[in-house]
């Protein structure tokens, strides 16, 4: 079965800095790997996702992951980080073991954005 | 489009109580999954339903019941609640062709 490890718990940095936050998974198989970010007091929303194809993906407000098979890598990054991108930031591998599709989640990472 | 919605938002049990978190969603999907959410723990998968009428277990089954009766809703039990069943439980759906799962918005339960 598939683990995720998401390498630091806390990352504090200053706004307008980049930042990178890192997921490793254990296997080298196919897989699909996704970014999920949740603010506070609310539910996960999905930031971006690898599903086949360009290993580069990019989300809406600025975020990138690069799929790395050979290090078994999906590691988020921002060049410039906003007050606004302060929340809690969860890893994602699909896993089919089992004999049913499931989302196998990191622990997550908190990314406090301080002014 | 509600998306999915989890009733009730927050609760508060004795221990041996029971009861049951409602999960909705509107897009027809098929997959519909609940999870519970612990600190520095992320996201672990209690049971899971494939479709109208199906259920199975997932990572940390033990200590809850579901049931899926209608396509739109899957009901998520606690029959008898426990302390260590503290937790923040999502809900999530997802089309079957497609692997992007859509969560609720949670429901935050305390145990005393």
């Amino acid at each position: 079965a598939q683990s995720v490890t998401q390498l630091d718990s806390q990352v504090p940095v200053f706004e307008e800095a980049p930042v990178e936050l890192r997921c490793n998974y254990s296997s080298s198989v196919s897989v699909y790997l996704f970014w999920y970010v949740q603010y506070p007091n609310q539910g996960l929303q999905l930031l971006l996702k690898y599903l086949s194809g360009s290993t580069l993906v990019e989300s809406i407000n600025g975020f990138e992951a690069e799929f790395n098979k050979s290090q078994t890598s999906f590691h988020l990054r921002k060049p410039s980080v906003h007050i606004s991108d302060t929340a809690e930031y969860f890893c994602a591998v699909s896993d089919f073991s089992g004999g049913y599709n499931k989302l196998i989640f990191g622990a997550g990472t908190r990314l406090a954005v301080h002014p | 489009n509600a998306g999915v919605t989890q009733t009730p938002k927050f609760r508060v049990l004795k221990t041996g109580q029971s009861m049951t978190l409602l999960c909705a969603q509107d897009m027809n999907h098929e997959y519909m999954y609940w999870y519970r959410q612990d600190p520095g723990m992320g996201l672990r998968l209690i049971h899971y339903s494939v479709g109208e009428g199906t259920t199975a277990k997932g990572e940390v089954p033990d200590g809850y019941n579901v049931s899926r009766l209608k396509k739109q809703n899957f009901l998520l039990g606690l029959e008898s609640a426990a302390p260590s069943q503290t937790s923040v439980y999502f809900c999530a759906s997802r089309r079957g062709t497609q692997e992007t799962q859509y969560f609720g918005p949670g429901t935050r339960l305390l145990v005393l």
